[in-house]
């Protein structure tokens, strides 16, 4: 059973940082490209970034380019999120989501994990 | 940047069809994939490269991608399949979400 279980959220005051993890189990995560999406309490789902599956390549959104990292340990089977110079508006349920290879989507999606960005 | 509109809400009546639209310019162009969210819960894959369902996605659940379209079509809409759908694609190897579509069943 695939499995992706994020960890790491909080409580965090503007200016700080957070790293979040996500534990991945039940596919093969080596060969899988992974993401994080973002979704603001009440809004919509937005895209946050992207990693190739041996970590060579990235790209962020814009709005957290330059403050955020995504990383991966594919001999843990984990993936990463550093997020430096937090804004109010970075508060967000946080997921991870594997990408469908050549599907053009995400076929699964973890449970989510809240950071929230305030004094 | 690329941008994908759909109606912030869409109620239907139990037994009815219920329809989702999702705009973008040249959208037929790419793929279109569909989520559905329930309250607290995480997104769940309902349909991707316009038309194909999931395992375990149950067959009232359809799609099509035209011109500057794509339509979500669930059939004999049941009181379980309220909830938030978000359709996307992707522009420049970038996935964009639509605002997310609000589906009363009532």
């Amino acid at each position: 059973e695939v499995q992706l279980v994020e960890s790491g959220g909080g409580l965090v005051q503007p200016g700080g940082s957070l790293r979040l993890s996500c534990a991945a189990s039940g596919f093969t995560f080596s060969s899988s490209w992974m993401h994080w999406v973002r979704q603001a309490p009440g809004k919509g789902l937005v895209w946050v970034s992207r990693i190739n599956s041996d970590g060579t390549s990235t790209s962020y959104a814009d709005s957290v380019k330059g403050r955020f990292t995504i990383s991966r340990d594919n001999a843990k089977n984990t993936l990463y999120l550093q997020m430096n110079s937090l804004r109010a508006e970075d508060t967000a349920v946080y997921y991870c989501a594997r990408e469908y290879s050549s599907a053009w989507s995400f076929d699964y999606w973890g449970q989510g994990t809240l950071v929230t960005v305030s004094s | 940047s690329y941008e994908l509109t759909q109606p912030p809400s869409v109620s239907v009546s139990p037994g009815q069809t219920a329809s989702i639209t999702c705009s973008g310019d040249k959208l037929g162009d790419k793929y279109a994939c569909w989520y559905q969210q329930k309250p607290g819960q995480s997104p769940v894959l309902v349909l991707y490269q316009d038309t194909k369902r999931p395992s375990g996605i149950p067959e009232r659940f359809s799609g099509s991608n035209s011109g500057n379209t794509a339509t979500l079509t669930i059939s004999g809409t049941q009181a379980m399949d309220e909830a938030d759908y978000y359709c996307q694609a992707w522009d420049s190897s970038t996935p964009v979400f639509g605002g997310g579509t609000k589906l009363t069943v009532l």
